[in-house]
């Protein structure tokens, strides 16, 4: 059981570039979440799902995509990186947030120079 | 919007000493708040949950509060040891479904 896990650890991307955070999960939760953490803030919601082919913005989506096909696995694409998403990202899933807690993968340093 | 705020940003103590971090939310209209830890580096990991019709939380030398009518929420650390180094996050979970709003941790750093 290896809960979330997220590649790559670190990243560093140029202006207008691309490119896909993976996350997936192996608990089987319906939940899954990206936050992003800039330094010596609090997490953020970029953009979260309730289940397979069901996404929905956080406070912070712009910028950012997502898709959910399958429930394990829950991809962020950024498109025409910019030097405010340098950040550290964040997968967490739940299973039923109400009552349970959010389980977290350990993060993706990106830099976009 | 719901804001959530921890006051001391960072923390300082020598081994042994029993701490309080605190932690303030402006909308008490919350499902349950969860104390969270961060080691530099690494994701969070749970430490305690208080559903909103609880008082208290307790695990091992750890014991969270919850007064939601105030807006306050204290996590309690008994008799502080070297590896309790790290940055304490608090979050609320605004409704049920989904998001939780985080504060800005705090950064305890235990003496030996």
């Amino acid at each position: 059981n290896a809960g979330v896990t997220q590649t790559p650890k670190f990243r560093i991307l140029k202006i207008g570039q691309s490119m896909t955070l993976q996350c997936t999960q192996d608990m089987n939760h319906n939940y899954m979440y990206w936050y992003r953490q800039d330094p010596g803030m609090g997490l953020k919601l970029i953009y979260y799902s309730v289940g397979a082919g069901i996404t929905d913005k956080g406070e912070v989506p712009n910028g950012y995509n997502v898709s959910r096909s399958t429930t394990e696995d829950f991809p962020l694409r950024l498109e025409l990186a910019a030097p405010s998403q340098t950040s550290v990202y964040f997968c967490a899933s739940s299973f039923y947030p109400g009552a349970d807690t959010q389980y977290f993968g350990p993060g993706t340093r990106l830099t976009v120079l | 919007k719901q804001e959530v705020t921890q006051i001391p940003a960072a923390l300082s103590v020598p081994e042994g000493e029993n701490l309080v971090l605190n932690c303030s939310f402006t909308d008490s209209a919350i499902y349950n708040l969860q104390w969270f830890r961060q080691d530099p580096g690494k994701g969070l990991t749970s430490l305690l949950l208080i559903q909103s019709s609880q008082r208290e939380q307790t695990s091992g030398r750890l014991n969270a509060s919850l007064d939601k009518s105030s807006g306050r929420s204290t996590l309690y650390i008994a008799a502080s040891q070297p590896g309790d180094s790290a940055t304490y996050l608090c979050a609320v979970l605004v409704n049920a479904g989904n998001m939780l709003t985080f504060g800005g941790g705090t950064r305890l750093m235990v003496k030996p």
